[in-house]
């Protein structure tokens, strides 16, 4: 079975602080993505990642950063937290290796974070 | 325009009733297409995906495709209170790996 893991289920923070969020997947996947999900907006994709060391901007990407140093492990960074950013955050992972017509994305737990 | 598009619902059946979700999608060239289930406070769950027309079966779940109509759907037969969740639509359009969600069908099985 896929397993994604991230590494806060819930997390309160300050206005402007800096926030890590880390996910890790252990099958060796390509693809990692970041969302954030809000009621009566569904899930927007933050960025995502096909590489290491790879990112792209995904829909709102404004107030965000990520890092992949490693394949199994994507980190999203909120530089200045915001009381905006108050949300459920979920990782997920793909991969790009089958029959080309599957890129079904594994999600992590998520991480509730509010910042007050 | 939103590109994949649910009715928020709530859909509520009777269980051992069908349950039918839909959604549309507005990229012709999409080529998979994904449901995900959603209980509350949890994150999504892939439940089927299908990329080819017509249907396909997974149990008590039916997943219905129609590229031409840009309409995807899936049937929950003989719905049982645990299906009462939100269902996530999700479609792959272009050569990127991501995936764009529609807000979800908010489905209620009632006794």
């Amino acid at each position: 079975d896929v397993k994604v893991t991230q590494s806060s289920r819930y997390l309160v923070k300050r206005t402007g602080e800096k926030v890590f969020l880390e996910c890790v997947q252990d099958m060796d996947h390509e693809n990692m993505f970041w969302y954030r999900q809000d009621p009566g907006l569904g899930l927007r994709l933050i960025y995502f990642s096909y590489d290491v060391k790879m990112k792209e901007k995904g829909d709102i990407p404004e107030g965000y950063s990520v890092s992949r140093e490693k394949k199994e492990r994507f980190s999203l960074i909120l530089e200045s937290a915001s009381t905006n950013q108050t949300s459920m955050y979920l990782c997920a992972s793909s991969s790009i290796i089958g029959t080309g017509a599957t890129y079904e994305q594994y999600f992590g737990p998520g991480t509730r974070l509010t910042v007050t | 325009q939103k590109e994949v598009e649910q009715n928020s619902g709530p859909l509520s059946v009777p269980e051992g009733a069908i349950a039918s979700l839909n959604c549309t999608y507005s990229d012709r060239g999409s080529q998979s297409f994904f449901w995900y289930r959603q209980y509350s406070g949890k994150s999504p769950e892939l439940i089927m995906f299908i990329y080819s027309n017509g249907d396909k079966e997974d149990g008590r779940f039916t997943a219905q495709l129609n590229k031409a109509s840009q309409y995807v759907s899936l049937l929950i037969r003989d719905s049982q209170p645990s299906d009462s969740a939100t269902y996530l639509c999700a479609v792959k359009s272009g050569t990127a790996s991501k995936l764009t969600f529609g807000t979800g069908t908010r489905l209620q099985v009632t006794l």
